[in-house]
C-alpha cells in the first residue's frame, strides 16, 4: 500500500528565502508524481507533474525533482514571496492504479 | 472557463437528508474522481470513473452513490447523511493511458451536516 509523507508539516520563512519541501513515498512503482498548492478554503491548483521517467520539472520559480529509487521528491521554491503562502501537497499515481495518493501536506507561511 | 466545476460550493443540511453534488469537466478527459478531504485536511480517493465506468470504489459506505451520465459529468449522491460525512468533497479529472496527464481539481464542496 502506497504511503506518502511530507516534511516539514509546517514552515515559516521570511520573504526572499529559497526553500525546499520534501515528499517521500513507500512504493517506488509510481507512474507520475504531482505537486499541488491549496489556499485556505480553496481547491487544489496543479503546480508540476513529473512522469516516472523524468528527473525534474521546472515552472518559473518552482523546480521539482524526482528520485524513484529512493522514493523521494523535492519542491524547490526560489526567492519566496508572501503570495507563496499556502499548503503544498504532493501526490503519487502508482502504475496500474487510476488514483492519486496524497501526502500529508506542508503548510508554508512566507512573511514580508 | 472553469476546467472542473462542482456545485454547490457550500452545503449545510440536517442528518438523515439526501443530497447531491454535481461535477462537470470541459477538458475532454476520460477519467473523473471524487476525493474527500477530512477535518485534518487529508485527501483520500473515494471513486474513480473511466469512460462512465466505475473503476475504483474505495471502502466507502453504500450511502454514497456516484453517477456518471457521460464522460464530462460525475455526480455524487449521498443518502441518509450523518454527522461524520461533514468534509470537503473534491471532484477531479484526468486523461489516462499513454497520454497520462495531470489531474485537475474543482473548487470543492464544503458539506456540513448538522
Amino acid at each position: 500500500k502506497q504511503e506518502v509523507t511530507q516534511i516539514p508539516a509546517a514552515l515559516s520563512v521570511p520573504e526572499g528565502e529559497n526553500l525546499v519541501l520534501n515528499c517521500s513515498f513507500t512504493d517506488s512503482a509510481i507512474y507520475n508524481l504531482q505537486w499541488f498548492r491549496q489556499d485556505p478554503g480553496k481547491g487544489l491548483t496543479s503546480l508540476l507533474l513529473i512522469q516516472s521517467s523524468q528527473r525534474e520539472q521546472t515552472s518559473g520559480r518552482l523546480n521539482a525533482s524526482l528520485d524513484k529509487s529512493s522514493g523521494r521528491s523535492t519542491l524547490y521554491i526560489a526567492a519566496s514571496q508572501p503570495g507563496d503562502s499556502a499548503t503544498y501537497l504532493c501526490a503519487v499515481k502508482n502504475t496500474g492504479f487510476q488514483k492519486l495518493v496524497f501526502g500529508t501536506g506542508t503548510r508554508l507561511l512566507v512573511s514580508p | 472557463d472553469t476546467a472542473v466545476s462542482q456545485t454547490p460550493k457550500y452545503l449545510v443540511t440536517q442528518m438523515g437528508n439526501d443530497k447531491s453534488i454535481k461535477c462537470e469537466q470541459n477538458l475532454g478527459h476520460d477519467t473523473m474522481y471524487w476525493y474527500k478531504q477530512d477535518s485534518k485536511k487529508f485527501l483520500k480517493i473515494m471513486f474513480s470513473y473511466n469512460n462512465k465506468e466505475l473503476i475504483i470504489n474505495e471502502t466507502v459506505p453504500n450511502r454514497f452513490s456516484p453517477k456518471s451520465p457521460d464522460k464530462a459529468h460525475l455526480n455524487l449522491h449521498i443518502n441518509s447523511l450523518e454527522l461524520g460525512d461533514s468534509a470537503v468533497y473534491f471532484c477531479a479529472s484526468s486523461r489516462v493511458g499513454a497520454m497520462n496527464t495531470e489531474a485537475f481539481f474543482g473548487q470543492g464542496t464544503r458539506l456540513t451536516v448538522v
